[in-house]
């Protein structure tokens, strides 16, 4: 049972436009949202978070959507910048008694083209 | 960098044999969480260890099991390793319920 998805392994943009990363979850219970870079042999980076009661953050260049209606996120990148490559996770927690458990998607590899 | 070291950075058991692994959380995170992360996937949750208590556990059998200490490092002991142990695992540590901050990992092969 695959609670969150990112259904592109893979996408590839041009340096200077935007790159846009997208996330499907099915777990209503789920109300905080991350994202997460990870290059090889290295563990994941946290790069934004987004709460339920939100619906958009922003932090330089990454802005995070929530529609929570469609229970899908989506991670934006503007300008993408070869040093951008690397593989996105996103993530999703739910508050409960067992503990602040991250659940990830598979990843989506994202590669910068100069 | 996050702060959160793991050890040791590679290691490689066979079939049957016991392993632990170790992880130091940064500064001031009372929480640490283990992960695993098979080639080619997202990682799964293992456990979490808040104030030297389980506090959580995912989809893993018994034969895996952890400690905290009171300097809230963390340990990750896996018996009867199988084959399809093999990954890199993860160690994240929190301060706040949900933003956890992750270490390079253990890459751990059994053959």
């Amino acid at each position: 049972d695959q609670q969150v998805k990112q259904n592109s392994p893979s996408l590839s943009v041009q340096e200077g436009r935007i790159s846009i990363l997208n996330c499907d979850y099915t777990n209503s219970m789920f109300d905080y949202f991350l994202w997460y870079k990870k290059y090889p042999a290295e563990g994941p980076t946290f790069l934004i978070s987004i709460s339920s009661i939100k619906d958009k953050n922003e932090d330089g260049r990454f802005t995070v959507f929530l529609n929570k209606s469609a229970k899908h996120l989506s991670l934006h990148i503007v300008p993408s910048q070869p040093g951008d490559s690397a593989v996105y996770f996103c993530a999703a927690s739910a508050r409960g008694t067992s503990g602040s458990r991250l659940t990830f998607g598979e990843g989506t590899q994202l590669t910068v083209n100069p | 960098e996050t702060g959160v070291t793991q050890s040791p950075t590679h290691l490689i058991k066979t079939r049957g044999q016991q392993v632990t692994l170790r992880c130091s959380s940064q500064s001031g995170h009372n929480t640490v969480s283990w992960y695993q992360q098979a080639l080619g996937q997202g990682p799964q949750f293992i456990f979490q260890y808040y104030r030297e208590e389980e506090n959580g556990r995912g989809n893993f059998p018994p034969r895996f099991s952890g400690l905290q200490f009171p300097n809230y490092s963390s340990e990750l002991n896996v018996n009867a390793l199988e084959l399809d142990d093999s990954a890199l695992y993860l160690c994240a540590s929190s301060r706040t319920p949900h933003e956890q901050y992750f270490g390079p990992g253990t890459r751990l092969t059994v053959t």
